[in-house]
């Protein structure tokens, strides 16, 4: 198993361009989330799903957007960059439809805006 | 809501000696779980423990340890004879059975001295 894969690794953008950071699971885990991670503040949760079809927002949604087509896949789309973005994007998958399970996470995309 | 505070930013300790990592948390859930991660210098999180609220027991995991309080809302990690390996940011994140969001405290920065 590939476990939760993450594309790219790194990224740079311009100010009000638009990219999607690719999450993708071979585990059939039902429950896939993003957060976001900047120096001193831990991870917060940006949007996270329960399954295919049903996604819901979490601590920090505003400037992305996602969706849930399939069970393996769950895209994260920056609709215009803005410096404030700037941070390192980790996936994560678990068991079941439910944040209380252990969460596998991807290796990150560290994303820089300028 | 769920509040998570881990007081201390950083600690360091000498090889083969034990530390212990605070966590508090605040919730309104009677039932909870509560995880610590490490993500080590490759970023990669990884689960080190994970303990449910309604069993007495603290969890163990070879080396590894909690001393879960509940009535205070303490959750700490001990790790016993300190390995170069074990240097790494450590994240307490307590989540709710019903919940669907994981909370991460702001972390620890574990400095293993040889």
């Amino acid at each position: 198993n590939a476990g939760v894969t993450q594309t790219p690794k790194f990224q740079v953008l311009k100010t009000g361009q638009s990219m999607t950071l690719q999450c993708a699971q071979d585990m059939n885990h039902e429950y896939m989330s993003w957060y976001r991670q900047d120096p001193g503040m831990g991870l917060r949760l940006i949007h996270y799903s329960v399954g295919a079809g049903i996604t819901d927002q979490g601590e920090v949604p505003n400037g992305y957007n996602v969706s849930r087509s399939t069970t393996e896949d769950f895209p994260l789309r920056l609709l215009s960059a803005a410096p404030s973005q700037t941070s390192v994007y980790f996936c994560a998958s678990s068991f079941q439809g439910a944040a209380y399970n252990e969460q596998f996470f991807g290796p990150g995309t560290r994303l820089t805006v300028l | 809501a769920q509040t998570v505070t881990q007081s201390q930013p950083e600690m360091s300790v000498q090889e083969a000696e034990t530390v212990t990592l605070s966590c508090t948390y605040d919730t309104s859930e009677s039932d909870y779980y509560l995880f610590w991660y490490k993500q080590p210098p490759s970023r990669q999180m990884i689960l080190v423990i994970r303990q449910e609220a309604y069993k007495q027991q603290n969890a163990t995991e070879n080396r590894f340890s909690v001393n879960f309080q509940k009535a205070a809302k303490s959750f700490s990690l001990k790790i016993s004879d300190s390995q170069l390996g074990d240097a790494a940011m450590y994240f307490c994140a307590p989540v709710g059975q019903g919940a669907q969001k994981l909370v991460f405290g702001q972390g620890t920065r574990l400095t293993i001295n040889p």
